[in-house]
């Protein structure tokens, strides 16, 4: 099983809205409404911020918000803080009892 | 408040096999299953498996397969993760993570993570 494909870095300054996007394939991403985000601050277990594509776990900020066109899936952050600097991944179920993550992508709050 | 509490780091010869542990409380520890997600150091994350506490049934990645073991103790609600035939490949920060209530394909919860370090 491949992994889905992050860019590996994003940057914005405070206050803007960033985008991470989330490549996988028609047997992923593309089939399964079964897309999580994940946030990951050094040294700390991830948190998730997204699930099932759009929908955001109690407690989270609405300043997360998820969507997916056709194999990519996205996560935006809008109002960028300083606190948001961490990494991100997606993670897709991809079929026959599978989970796959991205590779990550690393956010510089500028 | 739902935890999940981690055995320590260890420290291993290629070969060998390392057993971690994840102690669960603060939730009914067979309504959830339990995945075993990956991390090498400055890497990013890597599903391993899952286990459902309920009947035991596993779910393995194929990079896995064959070399790791997940099991279940209700009695203590403890999740345990065997996996053998380690090479340095293998170094990595080992987390157990709880399922969210929308299914298991979510992970709501994670232990504190064990690093494992396999070096001659």
């Amino acid at each position: 099983q491949s992994a889905l494909t992050q860019p590996a870095s994003v940057s914005g300054s405070p206050g803007q809205s960033i985008t991470f996007s989330c490549t996988g394939t028609s047997s992923d991403v593309g089939t399964y409404d079964l897309v999580s985000w994940y946030q990951q601050h050094p040294g700390k277990p991830p948190k998730l911020v997204i699930y099932e594509v759009t929908k955001r776990p109690s407690g989270v900020s609405d300043r997360f918000s998820g969507s997916r066109s056709g194999n990519t899936a996205s996560l935006t952050l809008s109002g960028l803080q300083a606190e948001d600097e961490a990494d991100y991944y997606c993670c897709s179920y991809a079929g026959s009892r599978n989970l796959v993550f991205g590779g990550g992508t690393r956010l510089t709050v500028l | 408040q739902v935890q999940l509490v981690q055995s320590g780091a260890e420290v291993k010869k290629p070969g060998a096999s390392v057993k971690v542990s994840c102690k669960a409380s603060g939730y009914s520890f067979t309504s959830y299953g339990i995945s075993w997600v990956r991390q090498a150091p400055g890497q990013g994350l890597e599903w391993m498996g899952w286990i459902s506490p309920y009947n035991d049934d596993t779910r393995h990645a194929q990079n896995f397969q064959g070399r790791v073991t997940m099991t279940t103790d209700t009695s203590t609600t403890t999740a345990y993760m065997e996996l053998r035939g380690l090479t340095s490949d293998d170094t990595a920060v080992y987390y157990c993570a709880r399922d969210a209530d929308s299914g298991w394909y979510s992970k709501a919860y994670w232990g504190q993570g064990t690093l494992v370090t396999v070096s001659s």
